[in-house]
């Protein structure tokens, strides 16, 4: 079965410190990785697509690696604000089969930059 | 100023109605859909439409129903069959393959339940 896990469950920093997510799947066969921004009560705003040929990502201060073969991928937020605070959602596409959409979603990692 | 709108914002249901929620997009996207979050779970998928006049089943479906007459709207209808259906729904579209390309979400509807 198809499955995105990601960690932590719940991230509290402060503000003006650097983060890093974690995601980890099991989708095969895989076709790209993204990484989704919800903020509370709204809908989730893509940061980052990544496919199978590509490690590294960035826009702005989210920097998304993709390690294929372990099958991992990370976000790392540099220099936190409190705009950042947010859910991050990790969500894995496959070539065939997943989701009736091909999409398998990760539950997220919630977010909390402190002042 | 192009986008994806969802009314109404929250959306209050009694015992054995049926309401509808709206989506509307203006950025000429082919493909539409609609998923559920609930708290600590990741989204899940309830119904998508690749074309106009066709939509698909996603894979919590049952007490659900929607529509796709025009390209532009999709609006899903949570009928009484749906025992559970107490979320925050979100609407999302695509230029074309689902698998392939970025979606993009609208604000959501919050459906409570009286």
């Amino acid at each position: 079965k198809n499955q995105v896990e990601q960690s932590p469950q719940s991230l509290i920093i402060l503000e003006g410190k650097n983060c890093t997510l974690q995601c980890n799947y099991t989708v095969s066969p895989f076709s790209n990785l993204r990484w989704y921004k919800q903020d509370t009560g709204r809908g989730p705003v893509s940061l980052t697509i990544m496919t199978f040929s590509e490690n590294t990502k960035s826009n702005g201060r989210y920097t998304a690696t993709l390690d294929a073969d372990t099958k991992q991928s990370s976000l790392h937020i540099t220099a936190s604000q409190l705009s950042d605070s947010a859910s991050y959602i990790c969500v894995v596409s496959a070539n065939s089969g997943g989701g009736a959409d091909g999409l398998t979603f990760g539950k997220g990692t919630h977010l909390i930059i402190q002042p | 100023d192009g986008g994806i709108t969802q009314s109404p914002k929250y959306l209050f249901r009694k015992e054995g109605q049926n309401v509808t929620l709206s989506c509307e997009q203006n950025l000429n996207h082919d493909a539409m859909y609609w998923y559920r979050q609930d708290p600590g779970q990741g989204l899940r998928l309830i119904y998508y439409s690749q074309i106009v006049n066709d939509f698909q089943k996603g894979d919590i479906a049952e007490g659900y129903s929607v529509s796709r007459e025009k390209k532009e709207s999709f609006p899903l209808t949570v009928t009484s069959a749906q025992k559970n259906p107490t979320a925050f729904y979100l609407c999302a579209s695509s230029i074309g393959n689902r698998r392939q390309e970025t979606q993009y979400f609208g604000p959501g509807t919050r459906l409570l339940v009286l």
